[in-house]
């Protein structure tokens, strides 16, 4: 299957600090990819879909300005979640599509975020 | 897409056959039923997927009702690394759209 690649896998940030979280289609090219975020013992939620060369869908109760999302080619998208605080700390998780296949998602392995 | 229910968990032991069942009772004509699986702190990956005939890959079976109301999945033998959250989704066949995730089913492969 297409490969979706994120990086880094792990960081720890103190609190107020910025940290921006990479996701590539390997493969593939990709005009959506998706950022989901995942509590311990939760499922997965969507935060926000990203669409190349414009601005990114936020989901209700995500604050766009904490969570910047820049698609800027066909084959990355990042995530900067900006004056980190410990409520940030979670599991980032980046998702593709890619054009024309039968409408499965990729994901990357995701990103776990600890702030101090 | 329509609305998924599974058990919140199984167990299964080495070797078995695992056989996890989802209830989609609201499911539309052109809603293809997937089904994913996360590894503890791995992101999801994709199993299988179909519409209204069993479907079979490396993977996994699928089986899915003649009314397809309600589906299962089957791991023929399951080994310890088959321990995951299984998720079963109801989704239009080549939506380019995100994928919206219930609780699914923790399957414990034991020894």
């Amino acid at each position: 299957g297409a490969v979706v690649s994120q990086h880094p896998s792990w960081v720890i940030c103190k609190s107020g600090t910025s940290v921006k979280i990479e996701c590539r289609s390997l493969d593939f090219q990709a005009t959506t990819m998706f950022w989901y975020r995942q509590f311990p013992k939760q499922s997965l939620m969507l935060m926000a879909t990203s669409n190349e060369g414009s601005k990114a869908t936020y989901e209700q109760g995500v604050e766009k300005d904490k969570f910047l999302i820049n698609h800027a080619s066909l084959t990355l998208s990042t995530l900067t979640v900006t004056s980190a605080h410990p409520e940030d700390s979670s599991f980032y998780i980046c998702s593709a599509v890619p054009g024309g296949n039968t409408g499965e998602l990729f994901f990357g392995e995701g990103s776990r975020l600890t702030v101090l | 897409d329509a609305k998924t229910t599974q058990p919140p968990s199984m167990d299964c032991a080495e070797g078995r056959a695992a056989n996890l069942p989802c209830n989609h009772s609201t499911i539309s004509g052109n809603e293809y039923v997937y089904w994913y699986r996360q590894i503890h702190s791995q992101g999801p990956q994709y199993i299988i997927h179909g519409l209204k005939n069993n479907e079979t890959n490396e993977m996994a079976s699928l089986i899915i009702t003649e009314d397809r109301k309600s589906s299962t999945l089957i791991l023929p033998h399951a080994t310890l690394r088959d321990t995951a959250v299984y998720y079963c989704i109801v989704r239009v066949a080549r939506s380019q759209g995100n994928l919206i995730f219930g609780k699914g089913t923790k399957l414990s492969v034991k020894p």
